[in-house]
Formats: structure tokens, sequence, C-alpha cells
């Protein structure tokens, strides 16, 4: 069976940093054709990918947030750790983690997030 | 950055009636090979997105057949054929082409 399940602080005060954890089984990120993703949805919101991780660790991350993220795997443990610096009220929501798989269609990869882990809401007050 | 933008946001349907969902992007998410960059996700009430289709118009596994993706380059469509009351939910598209990964704004489905 194939889960994910983040972890972290619930409350952060504004300016910290935050340090979520993705802890997964049932797959290696060292596997090729495989990679990890934060996404996140503010209370009542819609989605909003964050950053990605691939198995060789390639790393993509939104031109928005940039400069506030880091996204690290720790292939031993089955962990992908996402860090924001600045945090902010905005920044109040529900994280997700989520597997990026590759699948070949006609000799062409494509990608999917097809497992997500139950996510993790963190609130941004002081 | 590519903008995806959903209609309708809010969706009532009658237990086995039809519902379609349109998603459109602001550049084209069909390549040379042919396949489009698309994909459906479902949100269910308290739960994590679940993928429903992909590449436009794949169905991933186990999703029911009552679902379906169609369209191509920038307007798509999410079509159930009978709505049952488990599809209750809000369901985004997401363009996959590029990153960053952009989803719509979500269609919120509800049973009347």
């Amino acid at each position: 069976q194939i889960t994910l399940k983040e972890s972290g602080p619930t409350l952060v005060k504004p300016t910290q940093t935050l340090t979520l954890t993705c802890t997964f089984s049932g797959f290696s990120l060292s596997t090729s054709g495989v990679g990890v993703s934060w996404i996140r949805q503010p209370p009542g919101k819609a989605l909003e990918w964050l950053a990605l991780i691939y198995w060789d660790d390639d790393k993509r991350y939104s031109p928005s947030l940039k400069n506030r993220l880091t996204i690290t795997k720790d292939t031993s443990k089955n962990q992908v750790v996402l860090t924001m610096t600045n945090m902010d009220p905005v920044d109040t929501a529900t994280y997700y983690c989520a597997r990026r798989r590759a699948i070949t269609v006609s000799s062409t990869a494509y990608w999917f997030f097809d497992l997500w882990g139950r996510g993790s809401l963190v609130t941004v007050s002081s | 950055e590519i903008v995806m933008t959903q209609s309708p946001l809010s969706l009532p349907v009658t237990p086995g009636e039809p519902a379609s969902i349109s998603c459109r992007s602001s550049q084209s998410l069909l390549l040379s090979n042919g396949y489009n960059y698309l994909d459906w996700y479902l949100q269910r009430p308290g739960q994590s997105p679940q993928l429903l289709v992909y590449l436009g118009s794949n169905r991933a596994s186990g999703v029911p057949d009552r679902f379906s993706g169609s369209g191509s380059g920038t307007d798509f469509t999410l079509k159930i054929s009978r709505v049952e009351t488990e599809d209750v939910g809000i369901y985004y598209c997401m363009q996959a082409l590029q990153v960053p990964y952009i989803f719509g704004q979500g269609t919120k489905l509800e049973i009347e």
C-alpha cells in the first residue's frame, strides 16, 4: 500500500520559517520516473502548486514563491522536506504532498499526481 | 504563466442527470506529439484531491466510466453521464504542460 503523510507545526508566527515533512511508504524516491510535490490550499480556495523534487534530485519551484522555498529529499528515510521562509498570514493553508509519477504513452512520458497525503493545516498568526 | 479558467463555479445536479464542466487555458496544451497536457482532479468533501483524468481524456485507474474527458488545445470538458451522490465535491482542471502547474478555480458539484 502506498501512503504519504504530511507532518509539521500547526501554528507558526509571521516571519518564522515553516518546515514540513512528507513521509511516504510503498515506493522509493530513488526509482526513475518518480517525484514528490508540495501543493497547498488556503481555506475555501483553490489548489496552488509549490514545489517538486524528482528521483534524480532535479527540483522545480513556483516562480512566485521560489525565493522562499527549498525542497529536499532523504531517500534513506523516505522523506521529502519543504521549508518556506518569512511566513505570512496569507500562507495559512492546508499543505499537501503528492507523488508525481510518470507513465509511458506511445513512447512519451507523461507525469501526473496519482497519490496525495491527507494534508496538514498550517495557520500563520501572532 | 498559463491561466486556467473553469465554468461554472457552482453546479447543482439532480442524481441520474448528466453534468458538464468546462476548462479553458490561456495557451494551447496540445503538444506536437498529439497529446493534451491537461488533468482533472476531484476533491470530495474533507478529502484530498484524487486524479480522475489525465492527458485530457484518459481515465485514471479505478475511475468509473461515467466520467469522460474531452477537448483539445485550449478548451476542455469533463462530463459525468449520470451523476451519483458520491460525485459531490470540487472538480479541478490542471495544466501539466509546464511549471508552474496551475489549477483552475474549481467547480463545486452539489446534489439538488
